[in-house]
């Protein structure tokens, strides 16, 4: 069982729609990190967060501890959103555990 | 804003032949890791490098694979012997510190091997 699980695997949305990308994870944590990889391999840190809600431009990000679940929230979702959502974990030692990613693709 | 940066952007390789994959991360981040993507997979944490050492690795990280920092700024990765399913995305990243800040990826290394 993958140890960090996410949800949708695969979304397509219209431009303008409001998106929601889930994150499961089974571990014990010190911080979740929201990162986006672009179509040509590229990634990107979105938020790191270890409690509550964050918020950058268009995208919100919040974390639930205590059931051990965070969500991506994109707003106003534009074609240059399009790119794989990745939920990567922190459980209190050097390294990151990725989940498998969400690819999201919108369209015009 | 500052970056990590790594060469090269894709490499060739015969199958056992040794490679270098280099990085450079950000020059005031103290802590390197070592990343690999398979195509159509999850990213994969290999190592990571503190103080001129390392501080964990994982079971992929087997004796094929050795990290250096050789000067002060390049972090490099080398695997002596490749094998075939060495072929994927290698990417370095670096942060400040240990946990609780944000890892800087480069935009990775495509490492096919033939």
């Amino acid at each position: 069982k993958n140890e960090v699980e996410q949800s949708p695997q695969n979304l397509t949305a219209q431009e303008g729609e409001f998106i929601t990308i889930n994150c499961s994870y089974s571990v014990g944590i010190s911080a979740l990190h929201w990162l986006q990889q672009h179509p040509g391999g590229g990634i990107v840190s979105l938020f790191m967060l270890s409690s509550g809600k964050k918020k950058h431009g268009r995208l919100i990000a919040t974390i639930n501890i205590q059931e051990k679940h965070s969500s991506l929230h994109i707003t106003a979702s534009h074609p240059r959103d399009s790119a794989v959502y990745i939920c990567a974990v922190e459980g209190g030692t050097d390294k990151l555990i990725f989940g498998t990613g969400t690819r999201l693709q919108v369209f015009p | 804003e500052p970056e990590v940066t790594q060469t090269p952007s894709h490499q060739v390789t015969q199958m056992g032949q040794e490679v270098i994959l280099r990085c450079v991360p950000i020059s005031n981040h103290l802590y390197f890791y070592w990343y690999r993507q398979i195509l159509g997979q999850k990213v994969e944490f290999l190592v990571s490098f503190y103080n001129n050492e390392i501080s964990e690795k994982s079971e992929i990280f087997d004796d094929q694979f050795s990290v250096e920092r050789p000067d002060g700024s390049n972090f490099t990765l080398k695997i002596r012997s490749t094998k075939l399913e060495d072929s994927a995305m290698y990417f370095c990243a670096s942060s400040e510190a240990r946990v609780g800040q944000p890892q800087h990826f480069g935009d990775g290394t495509r490492l096919s091997i033939l």
